[in-house]
């Protein structure tokens, strides 16, 4: 059972465009966090959002939790070719040992 | 320094062969992990182990072996490599708790031919 599900799956922009990526569940979760991750490296992550409702910016990307922490977004504002490559949504559940559950990821691809 | 650091980075080896992944972490974390990523980028949780106690063993075949020999150790051993074992592997830490960040190392690139 996939409990993340990531929308788009694969994104493909031009620079200065703007764009969203969803993240839906129909588990709660105590917090989600995103996390970016460039070819041949290892996920970073980029925030955690705790309460229902949080938006969190960080530069030109804003990250918002939904109200019942069943699912995410991200919106990134004039996107630019650094920013491409896969982000990824995780949770943890209570049984899981703290351990985060990842959803499938979007690939994004920013061309100039 | 390098916080997540895993061992090999590349590995090819027939189907058959058993193998070692070696990963430490030196960021004091009680927690530490192991992913595996396959072709479609979907990244799912193995093993983890908190002061090498294994608290989780997700439906992973009894081929593949944690073993911890410190908290800031955690090596990952695969028994009879199979084709559908290529995959890239990650080795991750955090301090115990919700929201905590992960870590991750680099990753390992396993290719079974």
């Amino acid at each position: 059972t996939q409990l993340l599900e990531q929308s788009p799956q694969f994104l493909s922009i031009q620079e200065g465009e703007n764009l969203t990526v969803y993240c839906n569940s129909s588990s709660v979760f105590s917090s989600l966090q995103w996390y970016r991750q460039e070819p041949g490296e290892g996920p970073v992550l980029l925030v955690t959002v705790v309460t229902g409702g949080e938006v969190k910016k960080l530069k030109r990307l804003t990250f918002q939790f939904g109200d019942a922490r069943k699912d995410s977004s991200l919106h990134i504002t004039a996107a630019q070719p650094g920013d491409t490559g896969l982000y990824l949504c995780a949770g943890a559940q209570p049984n899981s040992g703290y351990a985060l559950n990842f959803g499938k990821g979007t690939s994004l691809l920013v061309t100039p | 320094d390098t916080a997540v650091s895993q061992t090999p980075k590349y590995l090819v080896t027939q189907m058959g062969n058993d193998k070692s992944i070696k990963c430490e972490q030196n960021l004091g974390h009680d927690t530490m992990y192991w992913y595996k990523q396959d072709s479609k980028k979907f990244l799912k949780i193995m093993f983890s182990y908190n002061n090498k106690e294994l608290i989780i063993n997700e439906t992973v075949p009894n081929r593949f072996s944690p073993k911890s020999p410190d908290k800031a150790h955690l090596n990952l051993h695969i028994n009879s490599l199979e084709l559908g074992d290529s995959a890239v592997y990650f080795c991750a830490s955090s301090q115990l708790g919700y929201g905590n960040t992960i870590y991750f190392g680099e990753g390992s690139w396993l290719t079974v031919v």
